[in-house]
This record gives C-alpha cells, sequence and structure tokens, in this order.
C-alpha cells in the first residue's frame, strides 16, 4: 500500500502567521487519467475530517482561499497563508490513487 | 446538501458482529455514481479506510480487514451499511462513512461518526 508521510507532526503558530505542512508519498499519485489524487483535510476538535483541498491545490466549496495545496508525483505541500484561530486542528492528507486509500499521520497545529 | 448519519450500537462484545448503518439524506443514493465509504479513526492507527461500495453493489475492502467485513446497500431506505465479524478491542474506535468525490472515493461528505467500544 501506498504510505504516505506527513512532516511536521505538530506545529505551533502565531495568529497570522504563514504555516506550512509536507507529505511526501511512497509513491508517484499521477494516475493515467491525468489527474494525482492528493487531498487535504482538517479534523477539528470532536469534529469529522472536512476536505479543503482535493487533486493537490483545488480548494473545496467554503474554503478560504488562505489555504493553498501544491506539489507533484511525491512531493506536496499544504500552506496557509495566514493562521487564524479557527484553523486549530489536526490536518491530514490522504491518497485515493490506489486501492487501499491511506492517509498521512497527520499534523496538529495549535496557535501560540 | 447531502447529509450522512452513522446509527447501531455503540458497544459489542468481544468475538461478536459490530453492525452499523448510514443513512444518507439530502439526495438519492442512486444519483450521481458516487463511491460510499466506510472508515474508522482510533488513537493508536490513525484514520483508516475500511471499504467502499458502489450503489451496484460493487465492493472494495482493505486487505487488513477483508476477511472479516461485509458492506451492503439499501437503495429503497437510502441507507448502506457495514458489518465486522469477530471483533477484538482492536476494532474500538469511531466510525465514519462519505460520500466520495464524483470520480473519486476520497471523502467529500462525511458523517459526524459513532463511537464503537468493544468490551465485554
Amino acid at each position: 500500500e501506498i504510505v504516505l508521510t506527513q512532516t511536521p507532526s505538530s506545529l505551533s503558530v502565531t495568529p497570522g502567521q504563514p504555516a506550512s505542512i509536507s507529505c511526501k508519498s511512497s509513491q508517484s499519485l499521477l494516475h493515467s487519467d491525468g489527474n494525482t489524487y492528493l487531498y487535504w483535510y482538517l479534523q477539528k476538535p470532536g469534529q469529522p475530517p472536512q476536505l479543503l483541498i482535493y487533486e493537490i491545490s483545488n480548494r473545496f466549496s467554503g474554503v478560504p482561499d488562505r489555504f493553498s495545496g501544491s506539489g507533484s508525483g511525491t512531493d506536496f505541500t499544504l500552506r496557509i497563508s495566514r493562521v487564524e484561530a479557527e484553523d486549530v486542528g489536526v490536518y491530514y492528507c490522504l491518497q485515493s490513487l490506489a486501492l487501499p486509500l491511506t492517509f498521512g499521520g497527520g499534523t496538529m497545529v495549535d496557535i501560540k | 446538501q447531502v447529509q450522512l448519519q452513522e446509527s447501531g450500537p455503540g458497544l459489542v462484545k468481544p468475538s461478536q458482529t459490530l453492525s452499523l448503518t448510514c443513512t444518507v439524506s439530502g439526495d438519492s443514493l442512486i444519483s450521481g455514481g458516487y463511491k460510499w465509504s466506510w472508515l474508522r479513526q482510533s488513537a493508536g492507527m490513525g484514520l483508516e479506510w475500511i471499504g467502499r461500495i458502489f450503489t451496484s453493489g460493487i465492493t472494495n475492502y482493505n486487505p487488513s480487514l477483508q476477511s472479516r467485513v461485509t458492506m451492503s446497500v439499501d437503495t429503497s431506505k437510502n441507507q448502506f451499511s457495514l458489518k465486522l465479524t469477530s471483533v477484538t478491542a482492536a476494532d474500538t474506535a469511531v466510525y465514519y462513512c462519505t460520500r466520495g468525490r464524483p470520480g473519486a472515493t476520497a471523502g467529500e461528505y462525511w458523517g459526524q461518526g459513532t463511537l464503537v467500544t468493544v468490551s465485554s
């Protein structure tokens, strides 16, 4: 199965400052159809994960534009341009190129 | 807006079968050709994809659980279900059902999750 490695495991950010999370895959997530099936989720305390970014860089409906995704192949990054208090929680990357779907280990983001 | 709601017993005895149902509202299960999944989250294992089902009834399961998992769909009730046999304490987790993004399996809409504890 495809292994996703997220770094860092935790991040403490001053409000208004940027944050960046890395997700590295054990193999390329580029499908023969041209899409790359890498997703980012945020799980706020006591809630299910919510989709932020799909297929590397597309923001899901209602997601603020301070969130952006980039990368290709095996290396991907989620960036928050200016962290707000509501952004606290655990961020996960997910691949759906191959079954079974697999998640990264998560990055816990809190506010300084 | 699509909504999903998991339901089922919160406590299951070891060696017994865990049974959960996901009820979909706000849209028909059979519209759009979506893929419907079950996932779980435990303290020790993080997020784990259990498997998926198409409205045709076709299923794919995580190899780590394949021998114990069965998924089914009831389009007349707009529901899909999960059965996990021979449970142990390691199956204690919050179980989620999801609807995949168009053309994909990754969850776009998630239920709130239901905690299932395996204990005698």
